[in-house]
């Protein structure tokens, strides 16, 4: 167990609807990125957020979004979900945020699917 | 873009052969380096790291890594697999130069072994 949690593990929704993902970091990490895992694909990056800030983005339009609280957990929230959005969803938390010699630690995912 | 390359998508081998998983990328600058592994419904796992200092990293469950700065080059070696290596595992790179904690994954090679 890596003790990074997400919520919730599966989730089924329509096309454009719009849906929340839930992740908690592992105690003491300051940094959680998102990455979505498409069937048969490495991960891909979508966003980091570092001390409750956007520290980088990767190439997804702007109705993926997210936040980070102050006990620095995040939610990824995707408007207008499109069937391509199908796909395992990945948290990872770390301490540093600012390309330190950190490593990441991955939560067990959020496997969505759009109907 | 920085890029990186996993050439073999799906690999088979036999108990007790030996492994080597190619991995490549596309950027010259200072770079941190990891494998990760993903066991069928489970959260990816690191295996190992490279920061800097000896090219020739060791991990967990007798995996090792030689990272050839030369060849952009960070393969990952086992002397003689087990069953229990049957896995997804992914090449990820952190190109330092983006100021964060931004992994860029390989699309993954599927090992199957053989008992």
């Amino acid at each position: 167990e890596t003790g990074v949690t997400q919520s919730p593990t599966h989730l089924i929704k329509t096309r454009g609807q719009q849906v929340t993902l839930r992740c908690s970091s592992q105690s003491g990490h300051n940094t959680v990125s998102w990455y979505q895992q498409a069937l048969g694909q490495g991960p891909q990056f979508i966003f980091q957020y570092y001390r409750e800030e956007e520290n980088g983005r990767g190439n997804f339009p702007p109705r993926f979004s997210g936040l980070q609280f102050p006990n620095y957990s995040s939610e990824l929230n995707v408007n207008a979900l499109e069937l391509d959005d199908s796909a395992l969803y990945l948290c990872a938390s770390s301490l540093g945020g600012r390309g330190s010699n950190t490593e990441a630690f991955f939560g067990q995912g959020t496997r969505l699917t759009v109907v | 873009a920085q890029s990186v390359s996993q050439h073999n998508h799906h690999v088979i081998l036999s108990e007790a052969a030996s492994l080597e998983l190619g991995c490549n990328y596309s950027y010259g600058g200072t770079v941190n380096l990891f494998w990760y592994v993903q066991y069928p419904g489970q959260h990816l796992q690191l295996l190992l790291k490279y920061f800097s200092g000896d090219p020739l990293v060791k991990g967990i469950k007798g995996f090792e890594a030689e990272f050839i700065k030369s060849k952009f080059s960070f393969n990952l070696r086992k002397p003689s697999v087990q069953w229990s290596d049957t896995a997804e595992y992914f090449c990820a790179v952190n190109f330092l130069n983006f100021g964060n904690e931004k992994l860029t994954f390989g699309t993954g090679t599927r090992l199957t072994i053989i008992p």
